[in-house]
């Protein structure tokens, strides 16, 4: 298995572009989610699925869209890119909500200029 | 909603020293405690886990932690700490029952370990 994997693993964007950060697991779990990672705030949630077709809002889910056609793929949108958009994105997958083990991927590290 | 408060942004402390790091959580149900290691420039990786049983948990590279239901806490320990420790340490918390079930993260607590 290769796990939970993230592409690409850095990125450059200007204000206002558009990208897709990728996300696959192919453990088959129904739960994904997306986290960003700022310094000294710690990891937050920004949106998460609980299996094909259902997602939902985290903590932090303004500027971000996901959609979750199948199970193996859950891809993070950012429409327009805003400097504070600048962070290292993390996507992690399991069984299911409240599973007793998460699987994170390596991480996507956003810079917008 | 849940939270994780961790009481130090950034702790150092000499090689052989002892290390306490404190979490606390906000949820009073059934929860799931973890502890998660960030090294530098490396994603995370699980240090330890509680789910039920012995309050006591130990996990990898000599940590233990201590889940104390009665003040929400789940402080993570190590009795010398090594150079090697030096890293980004992150409690968290899920639970059970729709977005309960979400892992949840205190701020982090950096250690830098002085050799």
């Amino acid at each position: 298995n290769a796990g939970v994997t993230q592409t690409p693993k850095f990125q450059v964007l200007k204000t206002g572009q558009s990208m897709t950060l990728q996300c696959a697991q192919d453990m088959n779990h129904e739960y994904m989610s997306w986290y960003r990672q700022d310094p000294g705030m710690g990891l937050r949630l920004i949106h998460y699925s609980v299996g094909a077709g259902i997602t939902d809002q985290g903590e932090v889910p303004n500027g971000y869209n996901v959609s979750r056609s199948t199970t193996e793929d859950f891809p993070l949108r950012l429409l327009s890119a805003a400097p504070s958009q600048t962070s290292v994105y993390f996507c992690a997958s399991s069984p299911g909500q409240g599973a007793r083990r998460q699987y994170f991927g390596p991480g996507t590290r956003l810079t917008v200029t | 909603a849940q939270s994780v408060s961790q009481h130090n942004h950034h702790v150092i402390l000499s090689e052989a020293a002892s290390l306490e790091l404190g979490c606390n959580y906000s949820y009073g149900g059934t929860v799931n405690l973890f502890w998660y290691v960030q090294y530098p420039g490396q994603h995370l990786q699980l240090l330890l886990k509680y789910f039920s049983g012995d309050p006591l948990v130990k996990g990898i590279k000599g940590f233990e932690a201590e889940f104390i239901k009665s003040k929400f806490s789940f402080n993570l320990r190590k009795p010398s700490v090594q150079w090697s420790d030096t890293a980004e340490y992150f409690c968290a918390v899920t639970s059970y029952g729709g977005s309960q079930g979400n892992l949840i993260f205190g701020k982090g607590t950096k250690l830098s370990v002085k050799p």
